[in-house]
């Protein structure tokens, strides 16, 4: 069974600068898909980045970029220019790909708590 | 506007009592799902359906019931057999073969 794995249960970073949230993962599969997701006070959950394993480039959305290490089976979070509106849990997330590639089972961490401070 | 809506956004359940909680889509996407997030947890998955008329069972499906008769729609019942059921339950769907799911504003379930 797949587990994901998300060391820091609470981190802060001043308005401005740069945090990396850590995510780690066991898996068997070689084809997958590994996701952060973003969820505010609101609660909504929010997308922020997703990487497709067998892609060795790292993905970047704006101010957020993922550092994929495959054999090491860790994808972080980085956050640049961190500003006010970052503060909420990121939930790191897995799902397999099968070769039809259909869709199933999104597991999820247990979150990282973030708070920007001004 | 395209997007996924979830009613009601609080819910409160007495003792032996079923409730339902609506989830509703209009991005056209054929994946639904719910999902179940504990304080301090992470989601887990309850049930999904790939298809209209079609469902399977998640990590955590005892307890819960679903039906898919539309495309756009997927209820989830919280049956009286689910002894614990306070928690924040969160719907998603995605367009099947593309794998990123996106979430609805979820349903907080409360037990009296």
């Amino acid at each position: 069974a797949q587990t994901v794995t998300q060391s820091q249960p609470e981190m802060s970073v001043q308005e401005a600068e740069t945090v990396t949230l850590s995510c780690t993962y066991d898996t068997s599969e070689n084809n997958y898909y590994l996701f952060w997701y973003k969820q505010p006070p609101s609660r909504q959950m929010i997308l922020v980045i997703r990487q497709e394993a067998y892609k060795q480039q790292n993905a970047t959305e704006n101010r957020f970029s993922v550092n994929f290490q495959k054999a090491a089976k860790s994808f972080s979070l980085k956050i640049s220019d961190s500003q006010l509106g970052d503060t909420a849990m990121y939930f790191c997330a897995f799902m397999k790909s099968d070769y039809g590639g259909s869709q199933g089972n999104l597991i999820f961490g247990k979150g990282t708590k973030l708070s920007v401070k001004p | 506007d395209g997007g996924i809506t979830q009613s009601p956004k609080y819910l409160f359940r007495k003792e032996g009592q079923n409730v339902t909680l609506s989830c509703e889509q209009n991005l056209n996407h054929d994946a639904m799902y719910w999902y179940r997030q504990d304080p301090g947890q992470g989601l887990r998955l309850i049930y999904y359906s790939q298809i209209v008329n079609d469902f399977q069972k998640g990590d955590i499906a005892e307890g819960y019931s679903v039906s898919r008769e539309k495309k756009e729609s997927f209820p989830l019942t919280v049956t009286s057999a689910q002894k614990n059921p306070t928690a924040f339950y969160l719907c998603a769907s995605s367009i099947r073969g593309l794998q990123t799911q996106y979430f609805g504003p979820g349903t907080r379930l409360l037990v009296l």
